[in-house]
């Protein structure tokens, strides 16, 4: 079982919509707690960095972490058709080490 | 401009050669990490390193080799022995004990002919 699961996607919404991205982990040990956006044949950009649970806002982004379930979700408003892309999930247990990422859920926006 | 570069953007192999790839920093951060990417999945750590000259295995290290001679320098060179290199080479780098979020180059494609 791989320490982080996120949903597979893909995803396609229509513009203006709420969009819910989800990631599950199993090590307990996680404490930071970030999303990447990744465009087609791009480097990942980082997007929300999270520490411990709560939520964090950024325009019309929302990361959340729950970290009794164990649990974490991005949040994206007002879904654009630029806000099509891969989508990645990753953690770490301390704030000087490598993180561990989900396999990513593509989402598609149409106009 | 602050940011990692990574080149070249495509490159491609013929089978039993030993290529460079080739990643540089100028964020002046400490740790600097090489993931692999395949169609449809994630990022797979390669080899990282968190300080000049030392560096640790990742996930898929065999195959692969690395050195940590400057700050901002961390090349990957893709070995013969790597069986199946055909992939998207992502190169990243973090603050590392002033933080773990990672800031990536623009890749490159490896495909060996």
């Amino acid at each position: 079982q791989k320490e982080v699961e996120q949903d597979p996607g893909p995803l396609s919404v229509p513009e203006g919509a709420i969009v819910s991205l989800n990631c599950t982990y199993s090590n307990s040990a996680f404490q930071y707690f970030m999303w990447y956006r990744q465009y087609s044949r791009k480097g990942p950009e980082l997007l929300m960095y999270t520490y411990s649970s709560g939520n964090k806002e950024d325009g019309r982004f929302t990361a959340q972490v729950d970290k009794s379930s164990k649990y974490i979700s991005l949040f994206i408003r007002d879904s654009q058709p630029s806000d099509s892309a891969t989508y990645l999930c990753a953690m770490s247990a301390t704030n000087a080490g490598k993180s561990t990422f989900g396999d990513g859920t593509t989402l598609t926006v149409k106009p | 401009d602050g940011g990692i570069t990574q080149s070249p953007k495509y490159l491609f192999r013929k089978e039993g050669q030993n290529v460079t790839l080739s990643c540089e920093q100028n964020l002046n951060h400490d740790a600097m990490y090489w993931y692999r990417q395949d169609p449809g999945q994630g990022l797979r750590l390669i080899y990282y390193s968190q300080i000049v000259n030392d560096f640790q295995k990742g996930d898929i290290a065999e195959g692969y080799s690395v050195s940590r001679e400057k700050k901002e320098s961390f090349p990957l060179t893709v070995t013969s022995a790597q069986k199946n290199p055909t992939a998207f080479y992502l190169c990243a780098s973090s603050p590392g004990a002033g933080g773990t979020e990672a800031f990536f180059g623009q890749g490159t494609r490896l495909t060996v002919v």
